[in-house]
C-alpha cells in the first residue's frame, strides 16, 4: 500500500460528460502528480502541483484541469470527454519539490475511465 | 527524447536472479536513475533510486558503471509474483516529474 488514495476506482460514462477524480496524497507528502495512461501511449505525464501551486505541465489537454486544495488533496477535471479519454488516471505523490532529497514518487491505484 | 533503452521483455527462472540492463549513454551529471515497476494495471511502484553509487534496499540491487552510461537493477531471487512491466527513468536532481518510457517485460516462469 502506497499510502496515496484515488477514487472512485472505476467510472463509467459518456462521451461530452464531465467527470472529477480525486486524489488523497501521503501523509506529509506536498507534491501531487496526475498521469494518464491509456493502452497506445503507455504512462503520460500530466500535470504537478506543490502546495496548492501548479509547479509542472506535460502532455494535459485544455479540456482537462486540476487543482490541489489547502488539505493537499487534488482533484482532476476532465470535460467534454471523448473516446480517447478512456485510460487509467493515476495520482501521485512526494514529499518535496526540488527533489533536493531524491524523493521518489509514490503512486495510487489509479482511476479506470471508460468513455462510452 | 528517449533517455533510456531497456529491452523490451525478458524472461527469468524463478529463484534466480533477474538483472534487467538499462542504457543511458546521455546522462548528465545531476541526473539519477530511477527504477519503478508495474504488475498488470496497478500504480508503479518505487523500487531503487541511485546515482553514482551502487544501492541495495530489501527489493533490488542497483548497479551503475562507473561512466554512468548504463544501469543493471538486480532481483536477487526472482518470484512469480516479481512478473511486471520494470521501467528505468532518468530524472534531473531538480525536474519535477517522473518520464515514464516503455519499460521492459519481465516474466518470472516456474
Amino acid at each position: 500500500d502506497s499510502g496515496v488514495t484515488q477514487t472512485p476506482k472505476h467510472l463509467i460514462t459518456a462521451t461530452g460528460q464531465r467527470v472529477t477524480l480525486r486524489c488523497s496524497p501521503r501523509s506529509g507528502d506536498l507534491s501531487v502528480y496526475w498521469y494518464q495512461q491509456s493502452l497506445d501511449q503507455g504512462l503520460q505525464f500530466l500535470i504537478q502541483y506543490y502546495n496548492g501551486e501548479e509547479r509542472a505541465k506535460g502532455n494535459i489537454l485544455e479540456r482537462f484541469s486540476a487543482q490541489q486544495f489547502p488539505d493537499l488533496h487534488s482533484e482532476l477535471n476532465l470535460s467534454s470527454l471523448e473516446l480517447g479519454d478512456s485510460a487509467l488516471y493515476f495520482c501521485a505523490s512526494s514529499h518535496t519539490d526540488r527533489q533536493l532529497y531524491n524523493s521518489p514518487l509514490h503512486f495510487g491505484n489509479g482511476t479506470r475511465l471508460t468513455v462510452t | 527524447d528517449a533517455k533510456t533503452t531497456q529491452p523490451t521483455s525478458m524472461d527469468c527462472a524463478e529463484g534466480r536472479a533477474a538483472n534487467l540492463p538499462c542504457n543511458h549513454s546521455t546522462i548528465s551529471g545531476n541526473e539519477y536513475v530511477y527504477w519503478y515497476r508495474q504488475i498488470h494495471s496497478q500504480g508503479p511502484q518505487y523500487i531503487i533510486h541511485g546515482l553514482k553509487n551502487n544501492e541495495t534496499n530489501e527489493m533490488a540491487s542497483l548497479i551503475i558503471t562507473e561512466d554512468r552510461k548504463s544501469s543493471t537493477l538486480i532481483l536477487p531471487h526472482a518470484t512469480l509474483r516479481d512478473t511486471a512491466v520494470y521501467y528505468c527513468i532518468v530524472r534531473p536532481r531538480n525536474n519535477n516529474d517522473m518520464r515514464f518510457g516503455a519499460g521492459t517485460r519481465l516474466t518470472v516462469k516456474p
